[in-house]
């Protein structure tokens, strides 16, 4: 089956330290994200990637880092410059489809998060 | 500012009862448009999307897509209590490749 896998689904993490959360996705799509969710609220963007090797920051990009070596891989890198982490960080995936006028849409998928916590 | 607003509710509505959603668009660049359901502690889960003028029909599901008023819904028939979720609308720009998301309705299925 295809999908997209996260790890671990629970996280802890003391003041001051660094942790990377895995997203890996075996659809064969170009462009991958992440997200952060907070209580009650609506999905914020922070970083994505369309193609292997390149990435973008996204609305709060601060205090985090990722990587895109991989097609199949995103890990996003939650840093200790990141000051209020505890939140629910989800991944997704889509086609990538910029300037590609072929297409006429585009879905999303999400995988199944990774709950964040500061101690 | 691509911005893409929806009714916080929270909505309530019985049993076998249809619920509507609803949501607004900014940007007309806006391409296709999706509606996910968001359980508790869960992940958002692609439910319907569509891209064209009109509605689009899945078992219980409508979605409804009208581009001139920047607008998009969701009905909901005979709606259940396992119904009960946030559901989140979504839009898309091709260009960019770009998802815009709302802050989501709760709905709640009263039995």
């Amino acid at each position: 089956d295809g999908g997209i896998t996260q790890s671990p689904k629970y996280l802890f993490r003391k003041e001051g330290q660094n942790v990377t959360l895995s997203c890996e996705q075996n659809l064969n799509h170009d462009a991958m994200y992440w997200y952060r969710q907070d209580p009650g609220q609506g999905l914020r963007l922070i970083y994505y990637s369309q193609i292997v090797n390149d990435f973008q920051k996204g609305d709060i990009a601060e205090g985090y880092s990722v990587s895109r070596e991989k097609k199949e891989s995103f890990p996003l890198t939650v840093t200790s410059a990141q000051k209020n982490p505890t939140a629910f960080y989800l991944c997704a995936s889509s086609r990538e489809t910029s300037g590609r006028a072929r297409w006429i849409y585009n879905e999303q998928f999400f995988g199944p998060g990774t709950r964040l916590t500061v101690l | 500012q691509k911005e893409v607003e929806q009714n916080s509710g929270p909505l309530s509505v019985p049993e076998g009862a249809i619920a509507s959603l609803n949501c607004t668009y900014s940007d007309r660049g806006s391409q296709s448009f999706f509606w996910y359901r968001q359980y508790s502690g869960k992940s958002p889960e692609l439910i319907m999307f569509i891209y064209s003028n009109g509605d689009k029909e899945d078992g219980r599901f409508t979605a409804q897509l009208n581009k001139a008023s920047q607008y998009v819904s969701l009905l909901i028939r005979d709606s259940q209590p396992s119904d009960s979720a946030t559901y989140l609308c979504a839009v898309n720009i091709l260009t960019g490749n770009q998802f815009y998301f709302g802050t989501g309705t709760s709905l709640t299925v009263i039995p």
